[in-house]
């Protein structure tokens, strides 16, 4: 079955450091792909997506993502993080190559930024 | 404001009981989800639906049923509550391919 990886359970940063994500999948065709956040207490709000161009994409707050199709990777990065960046990261893939459009999340990377 | 709206936020159930958590969006979406939310597990599928009357088993199905007679509305029930049903529920829906989802804020639920 197609499977999304985040291997980063827990990253823990001070503010101003650069921030990576890692996300994997494991799926050689065709797909879309989506980072969500989940801030305490909240819903998962979209950051960003890719489903076609060019491979770097760039969110909301200043993330921005690189889909690496021989990796099979669309890893999240931040130049400078703040406090208010604490939360939950998800990874999403849509594989779906039929009428329905399902989303498979990773297990989500928690981020805590320090002041 | 246009978006999914998930009631109730909070529920706590007893072994055995059943309930229906609601979902409604306004923004004429075909496509509806449901979720759970387990801490460290991400999200997992439960059911889907792709336009009304149409719904389809996830990941995660067992011991819950869903319907969609109206493009508007999504319930999920719990027919026999379970404490494995002890999780986070969030409901979500799709215009289309590459859209992403709009997720609405949630249900927390816990079965005693």
């Amino acid at each position: 079955a197609q499977s999304v990886s985040q291997h980063n359970h827990h990253v823990i940063l001070s503010e101003a450091a650069s921030l990576e994500l890692g996300c994997n999948y494991s799926y050689g065709g065709t797909v879309n792909l989506f980072w969500y956040v989940q801030y305490p207490g909240q819903h998962l709000q979209l950051l960003l997506k890719y489903f076609s161009g060019d491979p770097l994409v760039k969110g909301i707050k200043g993330f921005e993502a690189e889909f690496i199709k021989s990796k099979f990777s669309f890893n999240l990065r931040k130049p400078s993080v703040q406090w208010s960046d604490t939360a939950e990261y998800f990874c999403a893939v849509d594989f779906s190559s039929g009428s329905a459009r399902q989303l498979t999340f990773g297990s989500g990377t928690q981020l805590t930024v320090l002041p | 404001n246009a978006g999914v709206t998930q009631t109730p936020k909070f529920r706590i159930l007893k072994i055995g009981q059943s309930m229906t958590l609601q979902c409604a969006q306004d923004m004429n979406h075909n496509y509806m989800y449901w979720y759970r939310q387990d801490p460290g597990m991400g999200l997992k599928l439960i059911y889907y639906s792709v336009g009304a009357g149409i719904t389809d088993k996830g990941e995660v199905p067992n011991g819950y049923n869903v319907s969609r007679s109206t493009t508007e509305d999504f319930p999920l029930r719990l027919e026999l509550a379970a404490p494995s049903q002890t999780s986070v529920y969030f409901c979500a829906s799709s215009a289309d391919r590459g859209y992403g989802y709009t997720f609405g804020s949630g249900t927390r639920l816990t079965v005693v």
